[in-house]
This record gives structure tokens, C-alpha cells and sequence, in this order.
């Protein structure tokens, strides 16, 4: 059975302060995995994909990495409008499906 | 585009009442997914449809029912709603060929009473 795990559940950072997300996995053959970012009261929005160890994709502040057992979302210089859950998901190579973790709640103060 | 439409965006059953949700995708889309989510529990796979047709069980698909209307429609029904049913339900569509995400709606926050 395809696990997703992310930690920690709850991070909290001042502005400007750089942090790392973390989703650690355990997939038969991975396929691809996913990072979303939700607001409150919002369906997630996808941010990358990532298909191999050692991929890197970035976005304005965020940068994803991924190796054979984990993934990071590296937030650069945080603002307040970086605040949402962010959500890891795996795509097993045997499924159409994706299997999600229970996210992270990110919180930027200014 | 609009993407991915889900109706209605609340709604409030007693115990015992049916309802339909429905969803529609205009981006062409082959396969199309129904999640819920509830506080600490994460995204749970309801049902799902990996083309028109076709519809498989996801983790929890008990008491619900889906419809595959056409491609650009999945439907999820309850048929005898239970406060268990409260939640948050999104409907996603995925194309598939070329491994890209989910694209998800806005979703629909059932309460059950």
C-alpha cells in the first residue's frame, strides 16, 4: 500500500525566513509525484511534477527537489501570501490514481 | 477556460436524504476523480473514472453511487445521507496521457445533520 507522509503539520515562519516542507514516501514504483498548495475554503492548485530522483522544479519563491525516498519544498524569502497548506501526492506506476498526504499548513507572519 | 465546475457549493441534508453532486470539465480531460476531505484525514479517493464508461472504487466508496454521464460529467450521489457524509468534497479531472496532475474544482461542503 502506497504511503504519503509530510511533515511537520504545522510550520509557522516570519517573513523572510527560509524553510524546507518534507514528504516522505513509500511507493512501489513511483510514476511521479505532486506538490499542490490549497487556500482555506479552495480546491489545491498544482504547483510541480517531479519524475525521477534528482529533478528540481522552481517557481518564483518555491523550489521542489525529490530522491528515491523523499521529497522538499524549499520556500526562499517567505511572504504572506505563501501561507496555505501545501499538499504532497504520489503517483504509483500500477494506479490512475494519485494518493495524497495530509498536507502541511504553512503560516507567514509579516 | 473554467476548468473544472462543481455544484452546488454548500449544501445542508438531514439524516436519510439523497442528493446529487455534480461536476463538469471542459479541458477535454480522459479520467475524472471524486476525494473527500476531512480535518486530519487528508484527500480520500471516493470514486473515480479513468475513461468514459468505466468507473472503479476508490478507498472509501461506500455510500455513494457515481455516474459517468458523458466526458465531461461525473456525478456522485448519496443515497441515504449520513452525518458521516459530512465533508468536503472535491471532483478532479486528469489527462492522463503525459502523467499531469489533477486539475481540481472548487469543491462542495456538505453538512449532514
Amino acid at each position: 500500500e502506497d504511503q504519503v507522509t509530510q511533515s511537520p503539520e504545522a510550520l509557522r515562519l516570519q517573513e523572510g525566513e527560509s524553510s524546507s516542507l518534507n514528504c516522505s514516501y513509500t511507493v512501489s514504483g513511483l510514476r511521479g509525484l505532486f506538490w499542490y498548495r490549497q487556500d482555506p475554503g479552495k480546491g489545491p492548485e498544482f504547483l510541480f511534477t517531479l519524475y525521477s530522483a534528482g529533478e528540481e522544479k522552481e517557481k518564483e519563491r518555491l523550489k521542489a527537489t525529490l530522491t528515491k525516498k523523499e521529497s522538499f519544498l524549499h520556500i526562499t524569502a517567505p511572504k504572506p501570501e505563501d501561507s496555505a497548506t501545501y499538499l504532497c501526492a504520489v503517483w504509483n506506476s500500477g494506479y490512475s490514481t494519485l494518493t495524497f498526504g495530509k498536507g502541511t499548513m504553512l503560516l507567514v507572519s509579516p | 477556460n473554467a476548468g473544472v465546475t462543481q455544484t452546488p457549493k454548500f449544501q445542508v441534508l438531514k439524516t436519510g436524504q439523497s442528493m446529487t453532486l455534480q461536476c463538469a470539465q471542459d479541458m477535454n480531460h480522459n479520467s475524472m476523480y471524486w476525494y473527500r476531505q476531512d480535518p486530519g484525514m487528508g484527500l480520500r479517493l471516493i470514486y473515480y473514472s479513468a475513461s468514459e464508461g468505466t468507473t472503479d472504487k476508490g478507498e472509501v466508496p461506500n455510500g455513494y453511487n457515481v455516474s459517468r454521464l458523458n466526458k465531461r460529467e461525473f456525478s456522485l450521489r448519496l443515497e441515504s445521507a449520513a452525518p458521516s457524509q459530512t465533508s468536503v468534497y472535491f471532483c478532479a479531472s486528469r489527462k492522463e496521457t503525459g502523467g499531469g496532475g489533477y486539475t481540481f474544482g472548487s469543491g462542495t461542503r456538505l453538512t449532514v445533520v
